[in-house]
């Protein structure tokens, strides 16, 4: 299996903060990597596929980068309804995993 | 409006056999993969294997391979995730999702269905 790692695990911002979140596979994915959004209670939420392309009515606010092994999502300026788990999705083949997620709090 | 949903919660005991379901429905259900996905407090999402409708090929993580059994039917735009003997350690909230296409994301999720495998 390929493993994905996430870090920090949880973090804490203020509604305007920049915040960066990291996600590394254990070996090369290229660019098949999600990210979800998921709230409490709630389903998870596909943010962006293939490492940067964002789903449709996804806030531009949020951005995906990177190729390989390291990759990260980007929130430009949070806002409430950010306050969420994270969590990052490799398919760079049948066997998908998940990170084990990164929770926004707020500071 | 297309749709996942879900069969209801599940209580259950140890060694029992459980089958629950996931009906699409606002889309072209054998052209689209689905997968299920478990979530629990202690390991996250973690990802059981995915399912083609059209043709019934299916994919199992490693880790689940052996313990369920993922299954279509197609005439009825519904999958299956299937245990023949349970254990407490199966107990969490279970997802099927629809993958936007292969080399993408699961873009339609249902609202999820929590089994408690309890003696």
């Amino acid at each position: 299996d390929i493993q994905m790692t996430q870090s920090p695990s949880t973090l804490s911002a203020s509604v305007g903060d920049r915040v960066t979140i990291t996600c590394r596979a254990s070996q090369s994915i290229n660019t098949w990597l999600a990210w979800y959004q998921q709230k409490p209670g709630k389903a998870p939420k596909l943010l962006i596929h293939k490492a940067s392309t964002l789903e449709s009515g996804v806030p531009s606010r949020f951005s995906g980068s990177g190729s390989g092994t390291e990759f990260t999502l980007t929130i430009s300026s949070l806002q409430p309804d950010d306050f969420a788990t994270y969590y990052c999705q490799q398919y760079n083949n049948f066997f998908r995993t998940f990170g084990q997620g990164t929770k926004v709090e707020i500071k | 409006e297309l749709q996942l949903v879900q069969s209801g919660a599940e209580v259950k005991k140890p060694g029992e056999s459980l089958k629950i379901s996931c009906k699409g429905s606002g889309y072209s259900f054998t052209n689209y993969w689905i997968g299920w996905v478990r979530q629990t407090p202690g390991k996250g999402l973690e990802w059981m294997g995915i399912i083609y409708p059209g043709d019934s090929d299916t994919r199992y993580s490693p880790s689940f391979e052996g313990q369920v059994t993922i299954s279509a039917d197609k005439s009825n735009s519904t999958a299956y995730l299937q245990w023949s003997s349970l254990r407490a350690s199966d107990s969490g909230l279970y997802y099927c999702a629809r993958l936007a296409d292969f080399w993408s994301g699961f873009d339609y999720w249902g609202q999820g269905a929590l089994v408690t495998v309890s003696s």
